[in-house]
């Protein structure tokens, strides 16, 4: 089946740092790849997602690649705010296959 | 205009007692989950139901039923509540087409004493 491991948190950064959240995959057949963003207090919200290799997904500043050679679809972005302090989900599957997440990193931005 | 709303917010209960959360999405979608998240924030699927019919079951005690009474809502009953029940559920809804992501409410979180 399908499963996504990233990296374990918290990642704390000063203001306008660069920021990786890394993600890799396994998978069968061709699923596609999703990062969500949990601000506290809210459900998770779609953050971007790319549906086939060499696909980039961007959004608000971040972006992340669909890398088939090396199963990863790491999270980056170049200047991190204060307001991107929130828990970050990797995840595989989508339409009629079910979606699965990873644990989860908390990043922690401090000005 | 909220697109997928569940009540209550908060559910402080007892042991021993049945409880239900309720979801409703006005989204137009298919499909609709039912997810966990314990305290270390991990996310796990509980229920997917498409066009009320229930198509993902995972492992999850019987205490726990999902009911769809149609394809806007789905709502959690659980019975004789527990204490490793207590986390935050999240209702999600999506369309069936290929790729389509999540859209999720904002949790309900189960206190269980």
């Amino acid at each position: 089946g399908n499963s996504v491991t990233q990296m374990e948190g918290p990642v704390t950064l000063s203001e306008e740092a660069f920021l990786t959240i890394n993600c890799t995959y396994t998978a069968t057949g061709y699923p596609s790849l999703f990062w969500y963003v949990q601000y506290p207090g809210e459900g998770l919200q779609l953050l971007l997602k790319a549906t086939k290799a060499d696909d980039k997904g961007s959004n608000k500043g971040f972006e992340a690649t669909y890398r088939k050679e090396t199963t990863s679809f790491h999270l980056e972005k170049g200047s991190v705010q204060v307001s991107d302090s929130a828990v970050y989900f990797c995840a595989i599957g989508g339409g009629t296959d079910k979606l699965i997440f990873g644990t989860g990193t908390r990043l922690q931005v401090f000005p | 205009d909220t697109a997928v709303s569940q009540t209550p917010k908060y559910l402080v209960t007892q042991m021993g007692n049945d409880k239900s959360i309720k979801c409703e999405q006005n989204l137009g979608h298919d499909t609709m989950y039912w997810y966990k998240q314990d305290s270390k924030k991990f996310l796990k699927i509980m229920f997917s139901y498409n066009n009320k019919e229930l198509i993902i079951n995972e492992t999850v005690p019987n205490r726990f039923s999902p009911k769809s009474p149609d394809k806007a809502h789905l709502n959690l009953h659980i019975n004789s509540l527990e204490l490793g029940d207590s986390a935050v559920y999240f209702c999600a809804s999506s369309s069936r087409q290929g790729n389509s992501p999540l859209h999720f409410g904002n949790g309900t979180r189960l206190t269980v004493t």
